[in-house]
């Protein structure tokens, strides 16, 4: 399969801070791009997505940045909320299917 | 209706046991997929069914059998599993297979005893 990392297992943010989760991906072919937060007990819920032809998106707080130079996703979270306390994984879309990263556990202190 | 409904939510089984899983979606979609996660890690992809024909099997034991008994309902028949089968299986769907966003189901949490 395809080899889709995140460089940190865990993080830990203030409440109201910003966070960012990064990802690296192996597949230059590699076309589109999904974030998903699962929270404990539940499946995957979509965030935000990007495809190769953009490097920034924009949604409800989140922005999802694609550097395909270095082969790099990342998810900035603006004002982080103890709701956001989930993991946090990337997902790249090669082949008609997706690989998931490993996930980044995000724990936000009140 | 942007909901993938599975059932049942926990299942526990012995390793002579044949059980189903089954999974819902009514938003039209024509992809829908299996995945299984062990804890603290990604899922993993079982099978695709791509217009209620499988088009993807990840080299899945065959005591997993998929079934796509129409364009809205995704089954997934357990037999003879080992311990090691032990997992959350998540069915997801979309509206094609390739770059579109899959719904997630809540996920069946299996246990094999």
């Amino acid at each position: 399969g395809e080899s889709v990392g995140l460089h940190l297992p865990t993080l830990s943010v203030q409440e109201g801070d910003n966070s960012i989760i990064n990802c690296a991906y192996s597949n230059s072919a590699s076309d589109y791009f999904i974030w998903y937060k699962q929270e404990s007990g539940k499946g995957p819920q979509f965030i935000i997505d990007i495809r190769s032809n953009m490097d920034k998106r924009q949604g409800q707080r989140v922005t999802v940045l694609l550097n395909k130079t270095v082969k790099h996703l990342s998810l900035q979270i603006a004002a982080t909320q103890p709701g956001d306390s989930a993991v946090y994984f990337c997902a790249e879309n090669t082949g008609n299917q997706f690989y998931f990263g490993t996930g980044t556990s995000l724990t936000v202190i009140p | 209706d942007t909901e993938v409904t599975q059932t049942p939510k926990h299942l526990v089984m012995g390793m002579t046991n044949k059980k189903s899983l089954k999974c819902e979606q009514h938003m039209g979609h024509r992809a829908m997929y299996w995945y299984k996660q062990k804890a603290k890690k990604p899922p993993e992809l079982m099978f695709v069914y791509s217009y209620e024909k499988l088009s993807i099997n990840e080299s899945v034991p065959s005591r997993f059998s998929p079934e796509c008994p129409n364009s809205s309902l995704l089954n997934l028949h357990l037999h003879a599993l080992q311990p090691e089968d032990s997992a959350l299986y998540l069915c997801a769907s979309s509206q094609g297979q390739g770059e579109y966003e899959q719904y997630f189901g809540p996920g069946t949490r299996l246990t094999v005893t």
